[in-house]
């Protein structure tokens, strides 16, 4: 069956340190990978988006790393702040897998905590 | 940047009655829109797709009679929850694409619960 697994439910760094979150998948073959940020009781939030021809993606202090090999993308946020504090989500398209009009499945998830 | 109004933030109901939510899409024409919940602590599950101008497409287990969408023009998308009981309650956010850009533009959410 297809998941995408962000293998950490929550993350506790502090602030300054850099946060990694992972995102694995199985049985995708995704055309692309994105990032969204939640706050509690909001949508989501577009943050990113990385092809699977792309290897790394920036945009200020966030960088997004995608394997297609390892069905593994990893989410960086450098110096982060106590405002970082969110739960991120990751997205795959899977219209590749099923042959229908472009439509995203959500990741469970990482609640991110950033302390002083 | 492109905007997505979800209308009401919250609502409160009697099990039995009906809910309309309602999305908007701000500045651009959404021909498609898509209708998410999700529960609390969980990641947001797609229960149907909106097609301006035709029926929506529901994701597999989702009741098409229970949850009646209705995409009447290029910028209004609305979720009813019909004959609505408590297990109904959930947030439920939806969202669109702008042409020509990466990522899902989402509402605001409606944290609907049944009482």
């Amino acid at each position: 069956s297809q998941k995408i697994e962000q293998n950490s439910e929550a993350l506790n760094i502090q602030e300054g340190k850099t946060a990694t979150l992972t995102c694995n998948y199985t049985n995708y073959s995704p055309a692309y990978l994105q990032w969204y940020r939640q706050d509690p009781g909001r949508g989501p939030v577009f943050l990113l988006l990385i092809r699977e021809n792309e290897k790394e993606k920036r945009k200020e202090r966030l960088k997004v790393t995608f394997d297609t090999t390892l069905k593994q993308s990893l989410f960086h946020i450098t110096a982060s702040q106590p405002a970082d504090s969110a739960t991120y989500l990751c997205a795959l398209d899977r219209s590749r897998n099923t042959g229908t009009a472009s439509k995203l499945t959500f990741g469970t998830g990482t609640r991110l905590q950033v302390t002083l | 940047g492109a905007v997505v109004s979800q209308h009401p933030s919250r609502v409160i109901c009697k099990s039995g009655t009906s809910v309309k939510i309602e999305c908007r899409s701000l500045d651009f024409q959404a021909t498609t829109m898509f209708w998410y919940r999700q529960f609390p602590k969980k990641s947001l599950m797609l229960m149907a797709t909106s097609n301006e101008g035709s029926k929506a497409t529901y994701e597999q287990g989702v009741e098409k009679d229970k949850f009646l969408i209705n995409h009447a023009s290029l910028t209004l998308s609305t979720l009813t929850v019909t004959s609505a009981h408590p297990e109904d309650s959930s947030f439920y956010i939806c969202s669109a694409r702008v042409q020509g850009q990466n990522g899902y533009t989402f509402g605001s959410g409606t944290r609907l619960t049944v009482v």
